[in-house]
């Protein structure tokens, strides 16, 4: 078993609509959490990271769920431009303050007009 | 200010042969991370770098990758000799650094295809 697996969709969403989805994660000790937004061909950026109280940046959403060990991300009014994959990156897990970093395998989101 | 450059973006060679990929990272990073992805999945980490220290090495293939960071700038990584299976993309990417991971910027990455 992978230790972040996501959901690798395609989720076709109509335009204006909203799209969540989640990201699990096997290793309870994991400490940091983050969203990362990779478009076709090109390399991945940080979209936010995921605090345990939960957080909001415009459209995206972004919750924390320790006890069932997973994070989420929801997009609300989605944009033609939304059309991407997800990554989640999970890290933390060993006496190292960093731990392991692992990256899921994306979630792709297709935005239809 | 200029985001992590990576060279060459594309390189075709044939198996058995040597390959080096280089990356210089945003200035004033001092973590810089290699990893590879395949079609499909997400990035792969490859090695960890805090300034010139290989700070988690442990899913890097050391007998045919290896890695350098001499002066804590810019990052060279070889593989010697490449195999079918290396070909993807490989990525540099470079982050402040300090007690905890932040944003990681990721350059452009090197595509290479073995034959």
């Amino acid at each position: 078993r992978k230790e972040v697996e996501q959901d690798p969709g395609p989720f076709n969403v109509p335009e204006g609509a909203t799209v969540a989805f989640n990201c699990t994660y096997s290793n309870s000790a994991s400490q940091s959490f983050f969203w990362y937004r990779q478009d076709c061909r090109k390399e991945p950026k940080l979209l936010m990271s995921v605090y345990s109280s939960g957080n909001e940046d415009g459209r995206f959403t972004a919750q924390l769920n320790r006890a069932s060990q997973y994070i989420s991300l929801l997009i609300r009014d989605s944009k033609l431009s939304d059309s991407a994959t997800y990554l989640c990156v999970v890290t933390g897990g060993t006496t190292d303050s960093w731990g392991k970093l692992q990256f899921g395998a994306g979630t792709q989101v297709v935005v239809t007009p | 200010e200029a985001g992590v450059v990576q060279s060459p973006r594309y390189k075709i060679i044939e198996k058995k042969q040597p390959v080096a990929f280089w990356c210089n990272p945003i200035s004033g990073h001092n973590t810089l991370y290699w990893y590879l992805q395949n079609l499909g999945q997400g990035p792969e980490l490859l090695i960890r770098y805090e300034n010139e220290e290989a700070v988690d090495d442990s899913q890097l293939p050391k007998d045919r990758f290896s890695a350098e960071r001499l002066k804590g700038v810019d990052s060279t990584l070889k593989i010697q000799p490449a195999e079918l299976g290396d070909s993807a993309v490989y990525l540099c990417a470079s982050s402040l650094g300090g007690g905890a991971p932040n944003e990681q910027f990721f350059g452009p990455g090197t595509r290479l295809t073995v034959l």
